[in-house]
């Protein structure tokens, strides 16, 4: 079973206007820790936030947000503002204690802001 | 301070052939993992090294090793290449103390022809 699910496999937008990718996850462990990741043409990811299980309150920086919601198994990330440098494929990823260090990742959104 | 530096950037290969990629972790990390992203999807684990041993491996054949040096930097094999093993090959490094905190290399893409 697929652990880290990205449904939106692409999606595009105007500049200034606000998306939000979603992330929803699986795992039965109690400790574990939830990534989003950046992947620009060039191909190295980028790390853009980590959160653990415990704590679900929400992020923001910048432009980027982060909702955590337990309940619902999801971590979603959204853009405000959106601009053509955001433009990249972005992948959420889940790491269980008790899997070690083994990163999981979603199949990725690949977002596209036009100008 | 260096990031996660892999060697070479690109690579052609032919079916049946061996493949060697390399490694070098960001300065004061001591694990190494690989990846393996197939074109349209996410990174796949392949296996992580930590003390020049394999601690941990994820679903792939024996075909993938890897190694690691007292240096800390880290090879990955690939023998008898196949099609499907065209991909981009993430390496990954962290500290053992922080293990979640994991820097990604710029990848190499290997295609096999």
């Amino acid at each position: 079973a697929q652990k880290v699910t990205q449904a939106q496999t692409e999606i595009s937008v105007v500049e200034k206007e606000d998306v939000t990718l979603d992330c929803v996850y699986e795992t039965r462990d109690t400790t574990y820790y939830l990534f989003w990741y950046k992947q620009p043409p060039s191909g190295e990811l980028v790390f853009l936030i980590r959160r653990n299980s415990f704590d679900e309150q929400n992020e923001i920086s910048g432009r980027y947000s982060w909702n955590f919601q337990k309940s619902t198994s999801s971590f979603n990330f959204t853009i405000t503002a959106s601009q053509v440098v955001d433009s990249a494929v972005y992948f959420c990823a889940l790491s269980e204690a008790s899997k070690g260090n083994q990163f999981y990742f979603g199949t990725g959104t690949s977002l596209t802001v036009i100008p | 301070d260096a990031g996660v530096t892999q060697s070479p950037t690109h690579l052609i290969k032919t079916r049946g052939q061996q493949v060697t990629l390399r490694c070098s972790p960001k300065s004061g990390h001591d694990t190494v993992s690989w990846y393996q992203q197939a074109l349209g999807q996410g990174p796949q684990f392949i296996f992580q090294y930590y003390e020049e041993e394999e601690r941990q491996r994820g679903n792939f054949p024996d075909r993938f090793s890897g190694h690691q040096f007292p240096n800390y930097s880290s090879e990955l094999n690939v023998n008898a290449l196949l099609l499907g093993d065209s991909a981009l090959y993430l390496c990954a490094s962290s500290f053992e103390r922080s293990p979640y905190e994991q820097y990604f290399g710029p990848g190499t893409r290997l295609t096999v022809t």
